[in-house]
């Protein structure tokens, strides 16, 4: 079974630019999660889609940062425009169900913005 | 609020020592508990997780962990650690909110084994 797969593995961009992450979770899986892990930080939840849905997205900056997961396979998440305290790696995960509490999520091997 | 804390972002034990990493959780109610391990640019693999069956939970790579309630401690020890077990390990806790699945990741704590 393939696992999670994201890219691109890394990405060095300047302040104020677009940057965009790509991930494709484990096939029939319902849920997807993207995180965003600071350096010495524990992963931080951006957004829960469940399919094509979004449930839970209350911690992404709306104002700059954007997710999509059309069709309820691969997702999309965008940064437009970066700042400095952007950098990090972002996570990509799935889950099969629906979401509950006890699911094990599956993670991708992560994607490495530096925002210079 | 949910919320869990990792004692030590640093334990260091050598080859053939238990291995004891400590992980508390705030929760006003009973919470699932997760414990993941992050090598080296790489995801986070999911090393066991308590979801209120046994409170003795065995995992993979000779890991285990113990839910106790009284002191809201659901530390990952190993009797025998193995060079091979240096990574970031991390404690994570999840319930179901208002907004659907909710998941908090504990800060993490870097394990080295020593020769």
């Amino acid at each position: 079974e393939a696992g999670v797969a994201q890219s691109p593995r890394y990405k060095i961009i300047e302040k104020r630019q677009s940057v965009a992450f790509w991930c494709n979770p484990i096939s029939g899986h319902a849920t997807l999660y993207w995180y965003q892990q600071i350096l010495g930080q524990g992963p931080k939840l951006l957004i829960q889609f469940q399919n094509n849905g979004v449930v839970d997205d209350s911690q992404l900056p709306k104002d700059r940062f954007s997710a999509e997961r059309l069709k309820g396979v691969d997702s999309t998440l965008k940064i437009q425009p970066a700042k400095l305290e952007d950098s990090a790696v972002y996570l990509c995960a799935s889950s099969p169900y629906r979401g509950s509490s006890t699911d094990t999520q599956y993670f991708g091997p992560g994607t490495r913005l530096t925002v210079l | 609020a949910q919320s869990v804390t990792q004692l030590g972002s640093h334990v260091s034990v050598s080859e053939g020592a238990l291995v004891l990493l400590r992980c508390n959780y705030s929760s006003s109610v009973p919470p699932y508990l997760f414990w993941y391990v992050q090598y080296p640019n790489q995801g986070l693999q999911l090393l066991l997780k308590y979801t209120s069956a046994a409170t003795l939970v065995k995992g993979i790579n000779g890991f285990e962990a113990e839910f106790k309630k009284s002191e809201t401690s659901f530390h990952l020890t190993k009797p025998s650690a193995h060079m091979s077990d240096a990574a970031e390990y991390f404690c994570a806790v999840s319930r179901m909110g208002n907004t659907g699945n909710q998941f908090y990741f504990g800060t993490g704590t870097s394990l080295t084994v020593i020769p």
